[in-house]
């Protein structure tokens, strides 16, 4: 059972390039979630999919746009990767059981990029 | 400032227990969650307490939450090398997650 599953794992861009993160999971959950982890800050929600053709904002989305491809695979996209931009991004997913309220979340295991 | 809180690192000895603190701003938080982060990987789902209760305990892990003083703590007794690692606590309710900064939590043999 795979769980969250992200690709890549590993990823170094240069200042103005774009990449797509991919992020799949097999649980059936209807919610997605992308986060992005620094160094003492914890981790910070940049978007958001609550079900299957809705997605929405976190905490800090600027730079970033999302699609939600189905209900298995949610990708986040750089358009133009900036150095403030390197992090390790965590994707998430949850079951929702009703008005709002979300099952605890299940992480994918990182992808980690570095901008030069 | 930050909506969840916690000390940054901790160490204790192996075989002594390990208690990590919480403090949380958000009174309608529904559920409260302790999850594991070891080096390279992911974060890994401890536990988690509903809103409505006051403790729970799942093997060498207690949870306690004192919702008057918005203060959750993580219990590790008998704690062993292999429990080096971050431990984030987070608040959610709908949507919305909150982590705090993690706390290091380091064994000594």
């Amino acid at each position: 059972n795979a769980g969250v599953t992200q690709t890549p794992k590993f990823q170094v861009l240069k200042t103005g390039q774009s990449m797509t993160l991919q992020c799949a999971q097999d649980m059936n959950h209807n919610s997605m979630y992308w986060y992005r982890q620094d160094p003492g800050m914890g981790l910070r929600l940049i978007y958001y999919s609550a079900s299957e053709g809705t997605t929405d904002k976190g905490e800090v989305p600027n730079g970033y746009n999302v699609s939600r491809l189905n209900k298995r695979e949610f990708s986040l996209r750089l358009e133009s990767a900036a150095p403030s931009q390197t992090s390790v991004y965590f994707c998430a997913s949850s079951e929702r059981v009703g008005r709002g309220i979300n099952q605890p979340q299940h992480f994918g295991d990182g992808t980690r990029l570095s901008i030069l | 400032g930050e909506d969840v809180e916690q000390s940054l690192f901790l160490s204790v000895r192996e075989g002594d227990s390990s208690v990590i603190n919480c403090t949380y701003t958000d009174s309608s938080s529904t559920y409260l969650y302790w999850y594991k982060q070891e080096p390279g990987a992911g974060l890994q789902l401890l536990t988690y307490i509903f809103s409505n209760m006051d403790m729970k305990q799942d093997q060498r892990l207690t949870v306690l939450l004192n919702k008057k003083d918005k203060h959750l703590s993580l219990r590790i007794a008998d704690t062993q090398t292999g429990d080096s690692a971050i431990y984030f606590c987070a608040e959610g309710h709908n949507n919305d997650m909150r982590f705090g900064a993690g706390t290091r939590l380091t064994v000594k043999p």
